[in-house]
């Protein structure tokens, strides 16, 4: 069935840095989502991407749609301490009714 | 505006026994879903439902969990009986229709002991 897969597992990283994960597929996607998981809630939606090589930001996020429909990345600049949580790639299952989700990317932020 | 609400937050429970989540959806949104989520993993779909009707149950393990919207708003996911296995988050969400943004409630963890 089609996987996500998401790198790297884990981030520790100083208040201030720039973060950079990705996601990748070997099969295509035609949405890419982008959800943020704080500790005891559920995933809240950050950025959405709908066609190939788009490049969307929300405040200091940006995402970007691979040109392949195989892959998305989502960057984060300047990193604070609330950024900490885990962040979720996800894109809608070949019939496009059910989202699939990747394992998570655990980010650390230290002050 | 009003989120997802889920009821309990947690809940432990011993092997072979029953349990009950409830789920009530932002007002309006026609399509609910059930994610179990494993630690270290993703959400996974368990069942959506398109107002009282079943979408997509294709990855409930049907002879232990059922799920039912019966009037088109609330929902409760059941399980019964209980593995250890089942320790997880379970999370539900709703959407205005199934092309929409999904929004999460802050889902009821399971522990089975």
């Amino acid at each position: 069935g089609q996987q996500l897969n998401q790198s790297p597992q884990s981030m520790f990283i100083q208040e201030g840095e720039d973060v950079s994960m990705n996601c990748t597929s070997s099969s295509i996607f035609n949405t890419w989502l982008w959800y943020k998981q704080d500790p005891g809630e559920g995933p809240v939606l950050l950025i959405a991407l709908y066609k190939a090589g788009e490049l969307t930001s929300n405040g200091r996020l940006t995402a970007q749609f691979g040109i392949t429909r195989k892959d998305s990345f989502l960057n984060i600049s300047a990193s604070i301490p609330s950024d900490v949580g885990i962040y979720f790639c996800a894109g809608f299952n070949q019939a496009g009714t059910a989202l699939i989700f990747g394992k998570g990317t655990t980010l650390s932020v230290s002050s | 505006e009003a989120g997802v609400a889920q009821s309990p937050r947690y809940k432990i429970i011993e092997k072979r026994q029953s349990v009950a989540f409830w789920c009530n959806p932002i007002s309006g949104h026609a399509t609910l879903y059930w994610y179990q989520q494993i630690l270290g993993q993703g959400p996974k779909l368990l069942i959506q439902f398109q107002n009282n009707g079943v979408v997509d149950d294709s990855q409930l393990p049907k002879d232990r969990f059922s799920a039912e919207r019966l009037k088109g708003v609330d929902s409760t996911l059941k399980i019964q009986p209980a593995k250890l296995e089942d320790s997880a988050v379970y999370l539900c969400a709703s959407s205005l229709t199934r092309q929409e943004t999904q929004y999460f409630g802050p889902g009821t963890r399971l522990l089975v002991l």
